[in-house]
């Protein structure tokens, strides 16, 4: 089935550790991006990839960092430089005129 | 940049009565927009989008949108609201180039018996 998958589903992480959530998409959509959401906040924009290997910061990109080596794969890790990282991430493509989300990971900082 | 705002944070509502979600942005230039809904803990799945053309836009369950250039706004409406519908809805506005898209703070739905 065509889609995005975010994995894991859950994450738990120790506070200074450093932490990489997994996005794939098999759309062969060229762009990617990467969301937090919070309660009451909507969606901020953390990063985002027009093309392989080029990625451009959004509106929070502080304490986090991604890749883009291959097109299907947009990874983005969250460092113990995120001051409060416990939220919810969305991962979406898109072809150029409509965004594809996947389910989402919730990570927690313990 | 874009900005979308959502007025209404939370919307309570009877089974079977009539809904409407405002939504606004800022720009006045070419804009593609979009209404998505979430469920709990899931991601977000489009309800309906306006790229160009009719400016009454129909989408999936029984949803539409009206796209009002000259008010910048595209309000969500459906004549009849079912428990389902129970959700948190979005508005997201992108440029015509699609660099970025921009998301409202969100509407809870919220459908009574």
């Amino acid at each position: 089935d065509g889609g995005i998958t975010q994995s894991p589903k859950y994450l738990f992480r120790k506070e200074g550790q450093n932490v990489t959530l997994s996005c794939e998409q098999n759309l062969n959509h060229d762009a990617m991006y990467w969301y937090r959401q919070d309660p009451g906040q909507g969606l901020r924009l953390i990063y985002y990839s027009q093309i392989v290997n080029d990625f451009q910061k959004g509106d929070i990109a502080e304490g986090y960092s991604v890749s883009r080596e291959k097109k299907e794969s947009f990874p983005l890790t969250v460092t113990s430089a995120q001051k409060n990282p416990t939220a919810f991430y969305l991962c979406a493509s898109s072809p150029g005129y409509e965004a594809f989300f996947g389910q989402g990971t919730r990570l927690t900082v313990v | 940049a874009q900005s979308v705002t959502q007025l209404d944070s939370q919307v309570p509502v009877f089974e079977e009565a009539p809904v409407e979600l405002r939504c606004n942005y800022s720009s006045s230039v070419s804009v593609y927009l979009f209404w998505y809904v979430q469920y709990p803990n899931q991601g977000l799945q489009l309800l309906l989008k306006y790229l160009s053309g009719s400016t009454l836009v129909k989408g999936i369950n029984g949803f539409e949108a009206e796209f009002n250039k000259s008010q910048t706004s595209f309000h969500l409406r459906k004549p009849s609201v079912h428990i389902s519908d129970t959700a948190e809805y979005f508005c997201a506005v992108s440029e015509d180039n699609f660099n970025k898209i921009y998301f409202g703070s969100g509407t809870k739905l919220n459908v009574k018996p």
